[in-house]
């Protein structure tokens, strides 16, 4: 069973403050990995891909990858309100058509002023 | 830069009825694209995957008859819903790969709703 899990939510953190998103997922043959942000009523949009092992920044945004522990995870820089949104965490698994993603459950983030 | 677009944005039928859903890829030959439902409060859930000229493939527990996926054109895939319940009421998602980039883009997304 192909599973991909985000840490439970929702999360809340002040204006400014890092914000903290873990996935793990169950299969070691996984090939993409993906982190969206969705807003109500709005189609997922991409923040990131990772694809190997390491951290990936892109401005406020780094997404880290360790495959060993099967665990992604997104740390948002300097947040702010606008970040409030559910962030989706999405699995490409080997063997699959490049495009099936796989969505974790979505973490409900809040940035207050 | 590469546009998927869905249509309609919002449907309103009444039960028993069919209504269609477009898929299209403005700029880009897509061999494959894919349907996502998500209920209210839920995550994206895969549907089927809709081959160029060929089935689509649907998941687990997604009925083939019900959910109809037509994929006939590089640029265009429908997803009908036939003889919709109000248990259909949902966003419908569309996304598609770009054929020689490992691109997904997705669409605006279909609010239906059933009545």
């Amino acid at each position: 069973q192909k599973e991909v899990e985000q840490n439970s939510g929702p999360l809340s953190v002040p204006e400014g403050a890092i914000a903290s998103l873990n996935c793990t997922y169950s299969d070691r043959v996984s090939q993409s990995f993906f982190w969206y942000r969705q807003y109500s009523g709005k189609s997922p949009e991409l923040i990131m891909s990772i694809y190997s092992n390491g951290d990936k920044e892109d401005g406020r945004f780094t997404a880290q990858l360790n495959k060993a522990s099967q665990y992604v995870s997104l740390l948002i820089r300097d947040s702010q309100p606008s970040d409030s949104a559910t962030y989706l965490c999405a699995v490409v698994y080997g063997g699959t058509s490049y495009g099936k993603l796989t969505f974790g459950q979505g973490t409900i983030l809040t940035v207050h002023p | 830069g590469a546009v998927v677009s869905q249509h309609p944005s919002w449907v309103i039928c009444k039960s028993g009825t069919s209504v269609k859903i477009e898929c299209r890829s403005l700029d880009f030959q897509a061999t494959t694209m894919f349907w996502y439902r998500q209920f209210p409060k839920q995550s994206l859930m895969l549907m089927a995957t809709s081959n160029e000229g060929s089935k689509a493939t649907y998941e687990q527990g997604v009925e083939k008859d019900k959910f109809l996926i037509n994929h006939a054109s590089l640029t265009l895939s429908t997803l009908t819903v036939t003889s919709a319940h109000p248990e259909d009421s949902s966003f419908y998602i569309c996304s598609a790969t770009e054929r020689y980039r490992n691109t997904i883009y997705f669409g605006e997304g279909s609010w239906l709703t059933v009545v």
